[in-house]
């Protein structure tokens, strides 16, 4: 168990929807990552928070938008919902920016149909 | 640019066999991380090692060990004696900062028994 707790394991919904995932990082750690698995394009970095500020951008579309709350829970929101939305969506924490290691939740599967 | 590239997409062994996941990297900083992560079916994504640009010994844990060759750009896996657990999706990635971590395409790895 990484600790890392993510919520809903599965979703699905119809296309033009909107949804959040949530996330609950590891105790003690400030750093919050966002990552898409999908089968075309492998995992994708999405979107970084510390300490409840955003600090780092990858492969995130406009349509996403993501934060980290006070007590360094974080959510992603995805909106518009399109089919080539479906993947596993992984939150990831760490104890620093920098070097240590990335620990992942179980991701939850969403599936837009 | 970093980029990392597993060209074994999938590899299948008989279980007590021996194995050897490839994993090259490449990237123009000095400093840089790489990693190793486990996905077996149920989907959760597991950190296995991580090694830094500076320290190229071997490493083994267990069944497991790494071979680190900077001259190479090349942090390979073996497993020795494979297991049927050891089935899973196996993760080469990079990072200098861990803002934007670089993952493979990963090798899909089968242990018969």
């Amino acid at each position: 168990d990484s600790g890392v707790t993510q919520t809903p394991k599965h979703l699905i919904t119809a296309t033009g929807q909107r949804v959040t995932l949530r996330c609950s990082p590891r105790s003690g750690d400030l750093s919050v990552y966002w990552y898409q698995q999908s089968l075309d394009q492998g995992l994708q970095f999405l979107i970084q928070y510390y300490n409840g500020e955003e600090r780092a951008k990858g492969n995130i579309l406009e349509r996403f938008s993501a934060q980290q709350f006070p007590d360094l829970h974080s959510e992603l929101n995805l909106s518009s919902l399109e089919l080539g939305d479906s993947a596993l969506y992984f939150c990831a924490s760490s104890s620093r920016t920098g070097l240590s290691p990335l620990h992942f939740g179980n991701g939850t599967r969403l599936t837009v149909t | 640019a970093q980029k990392v590239t597993q060209a074994q997409t999938e590899i299948s062994v008989v279980e007590k066999e021996d194995v050897t996941l490839d994993c090259v990297y490449e990237t123009r900083d000095t400093t840089y991380y790489l990693f190793w992560y486990k996905q077996p079916p149920s989907g959760e994504l597991v950190f296995l090692i991580r090694r830094n640009s500076f320290d190229e010994q071997n490493e083994i844990s267990g069944r497991y060990s790494w071979n680190f060759q900077k001259s190479t750009s090349s942090f390979n896996f073996t497993i020795t004696a494979s297991q049927v657990v050891d089935s899973a999706v196996y993760f080469c990635a990079l990072t200098y900062n861990n803002n934007d971590m670089r993952f493979g395409a990963g090798t899909r790895l089968t242990v018969k028994p």
